[in-house]
């Protein structure tokens, strides 16, 4: 139990267009979602965190017009990088809360994004 | 903000020996919750270990074994008989029991096994 799923594992996109990222609880109802991004060989940082129904919050630094997220349902979260550029290459991995226990986060595999 | 701080960046064991992971944390809460993730390769985050700070008994999984030392803000990992798969990036990371949802994850060691 407790399977978040991504989509696209990896997508690569031409510079100035729009990728979305879809974070799917497959068996748990996730009534909050978080966004990291992680660089090579570092930490995650956390983007935004996101509750069903309600605006994301973002965390100081990151750009909210251009990281667009939406939790419309208890089991989906979109993160859409608007206007790419190649410093937005990185890996983003979503988790979710809302499992058997309440105060863990379970992690999806993780999109490898390339702008070129 | 709390922090988590990891002061090995790399660690490396003998197949089959023993090694301790180190993590230390800062915080002025009572409750609060640690995890350590381990991220191979393929860089899905796995759940290793937890630890609710209000129970006083160290948690274990199998191999995996925490010494948590609240006092001191400690949360050390071992892993008893190292095996090769047990080689990836291990996060510390630390969760308010009070105060929103959010993970504050220490900088990561990477651990290599020697066959």
């Amino acid at each position: 139990g407790a399977v978040v799923s991504q989509h696209p594992s990896w997508v690569i996109c031409k510079s100035g267009t729009s990728v979305k990222i879809e974070c799917r609880s497959l068996d748990f109802q996730a009534t909050t979602m978080f966004w990291y991004r992680q660089f090579p060989k570092q930490s995650l940082m956390l983007m935004a965190t996101s509750n069903e129904g309600s605006k994301a919050t973002y965390e100081q630094g990151v750009e909210k017009d251009k990281f667009l997220i939406n939790h419309a349902s208890l089991t989906l979260s979109t993160l859409t990088v608007t206007s790419a550029h190649p410093e937005d290459s990185s890996f983003y991995i979503c988790s979710a809360r809302g499992g058997t226990i309440p105060y863990e986060q379970y992690f999806g595999p993780g999109t490898r994004l390339t702008v070129t | 903000a709390q922090t988590v701080t990891q002061s090995q960046p790399e660690m490396s064991v003998q197949e089959a020996e023993t090694v301790t992971l180190s993590c230390t944390y800062d915080t002025s809460e009572s409750d609060y919750y640690l995890f350590w993730y381990k991220q191979p390769p393929s860089r899905q985050m796995i759940l290793v270990i937890r630890q609710e700070a209000y129970k006083q008994q160290n948690a274990t999984e199998n191999r995996f074994s925490v010494n948590f030392q609240k006092a001191a803000k400690s949360f050390s990992l071992k892993i008893s008989d190292s095996q090769l798969g047990d080689a990836a990036m291990y996060f510390c990371a630390y969760r308010s029991g009070n105060t929103g949802n959010q993970f504050y994850f220490g900088t990561g060691t990477s651990l290599t096994v020697i066959p």
